[in-house]
């Protein structure tokens, strides 16, 4: 299994351009997340999906759209990046809601200028 | 969730025993707790989990003071590799919606060769 993986690796944006940051996971899991990292601090839950067409937002919504039409992909759009966006992006799987152990993908590190 | 209170950083001998300490005072019935490391430029990586009774696998053991208000991790022979910093997080596995993990600022462990 390659777990959790995440394209691309580094990114630099302009203001006002879009993006989409790309998460794919092979273990067939219900519940996949999107958080962000900003230097220094813990992570922040953005959007997250419990199953193929479902998705909700996590505590840092704003400026993200998410989509789950499979249930292996869990792609997260920037609409108009913004400074404020920079950050490094981690996706995470698990088997489901409420399950213990979730699995990360290696991380996209954003800068926008 | 609950909050949790971790020191900023330990220092560690390699091949040494390790302990890393969590205070969660106001934990609550249902909240499990969790740890989690990240490596340097990395996802974070589950380690383990618990209720109530001590936990081992093969990364590490838990261990869990009697009134759940803190709790040990221990690693039991600290690696280079183990340099990390160490998240202890408590999540309601079943009222929490979005199955979010609610980073601190964790633990920064430095291993001395």
């Amino acid at each position: 299994n390659a777990g959790v993986t995440q394209t691309p690796k580094f990114q630099v944006l302009k203001t006002g351009q879009s993006m989409t940051l790309q998460c794919a996971q092979d273990m067939n899991h219900e519940y996949m997340s999107w958080y962000r990292q900003d230097p220094g601090m813990g992570l922040r839950l953005i959007h997250y999906s419990v199953g193929a067409g479902i998705t909700d937002q996590g505590e840092v919504p704003n400026g993200y759209n998410v989509s789950r039409s499979t249930t292996e992909d869990f792609p997260l759009r920037l609409l108009s990046a913004a400074p404020s966006q920079t950050s490094v992006y981690f996706c995470a799987s698990s088997r489901a809601q409420g399950w213990n152990e979730q699995y990360f993908g290696p991380g996209t590190r954003l800068t926008v200028t | 969730d609950a909050k949790t209170t971790q020191p900023n950083s330990m220092e560690s001998n390699e091949e040494e025993p390790v302990h890393l300490p969590c205070n969660h005072s106001t934990i609550s019935g249902t909240d499990y707790i969790h740890w989690y490391r990240q490596l340097p430029s990395q996802g974070p990586e589950y380690v383990i989990h618990g209720l109530t009774s001590n936990v081992n696998n093969r990364m590490a053991s838990l261990a869990i003071a009697e009134d759940r208000k803190s709790s040990t991790l221990i690693l039991h022979r600290a690696t280079l590799r183990d340099a990390a910093v160490y998240y202890c997080i408590l999540r309601d596995n079943y009222g929490n919606a979005g199955n979010m993990l609610t980073f601190g600022g964790g633990t920064r462990l430095m291993v001395k060769p």
